[in-house]
C-alpha cells in the first residue's frame, strides 16, 4: 500500500515568518502535485513536480521533488493572511492520486 | 472557462431519505472521481469512472452509489444516508491518458444529514 506521510498536520505562525510542509514516502511516483483549499471550496492545484530534483517557484512558494521522486517540500516565504488554507500534496500512480493528511495552514496578521 | 460544476452547492437531507448530488465538466475528461471530504482531513476516494468503466473503492459503503450516463455527467446517489455521511462530496476529473494526472475539482456540496 502506497502512503505518503505530510506533515505539519497544522500550523499557526504569524505574518512574516517562513515555513516549511513536508511529504514523505517510501513508493515513488511519476509526478507529485501540491493543492491549497480554502473552507467550503475544492482543492485548486498550485503545481506539479514530474523530475527529481526539480524546485518550481510560484511567488513566495517554493516547491522541490526529491532526487528519488519519494519525497517533496513547499516553503513559503514571508507568509501573509492570504495563504492561509489546507494545503495537500498528493502522488500520482496511475491515474489516481495518494493523498497526503493535509496541513492546515493559519498565518496570523 | 473549462470547468468542474457541482449541484447543489449546499444538500440538507434526512436520516435515510435518498439524495443526489450532480457533477457536470466542459474539460471533456475521460476520468470522473468522488471523493468525501470530512472537516480539513485529506478527501477520500469513494469510486471513479474511466470512461463507463466504473470502479470501487474496497471500503466504499454499499450505501453509495454512483452514475455517469455520458462524458460530461457524473451523480453520486446516497441511497440511505445516515449521520455518519455529513461531509463535503467532491467531483473531480483529470484527463486520464498519460501526463501527470492532474485533478480538476468542482467547489463541492456541503452534505448536512438532520
Amino acid at each position: 500500500t502506497q502512503l505518503l506521510e505530510q506533515s505539519p498536520q497544522f500550523l499557526s505562525i504569524q505574518e512574516g515568518e517562513n515555513l516549511t510542509v513536508y511529504c514523505n514516502s517510501s513508493s515513488v511516483f511519476s509526478s507529485l502535485q501540491w493543492y491549497r483549499q480554502e473552507p467550503g471550496e475544492g482543492p485548486v492545484l498550485l503545481v506539479t513536480v514530474v523530475t527529481g530534483g526539480e524546485v518550481k517557484k510560484l511567488k513566495r512558494l517554493t516547491f522541490q521533488f526529491g532526487d528519488a521522486r519519494k519525497d517533496s517540500s513547499l516553503h513559503i516565504t514571508a507568509a501573509q493572511p492570504g495563504d492561509t488554507g489546507l494545503y495537500l500534496c498528493a502522488g500520482a500512480s496511475n491515474y489516481q492520486l495518494i493523498w497526503g493528511a493535509g496541513t492546515k495552514l493559519i498565518i496570523k496578521p | 472557462d473549462a470547468m468542474v460544476i457541482q449541484n447543489p452547492r449546499y444538500q440538507v437531507t434526512q436520516f435515510g431519505k435518498p439524495v443526489t448530488l450532480s457533477c457536470s465538466q466542459t474539460l471533456n475528461h475521460n476520468v470522473m472521481y468522488w471523493y468525501q471530504q470530512k472537516s480539513s482531513q485529506a478527501p477520500k476516494l469513494l469510486f471513479h469512472y474511466y470512461d463507463k468503466d466504473f470502479n470501487n473503492e474496497a471500503d466504499t459503503p454499499d450505501n453509495f452509489q454512483s452514475r455517469r450516463p455520458n462524458t460530461s455527467f457524473c451523480f453520486l446517489d446516497i441511497r440511505s444516508p445516515g449521520l455518519g455521511d455529513a461531509a463535503m462530496y467532491l467531483c473531480a476529473t483529470t484527463e486520464g491518458q498519460g501526463g501527470t494526472y492532474e485533478q480538476y475539482f468542482g467547489p463541492g456540496t456541503r452534505l448536512t444529514v438532520t
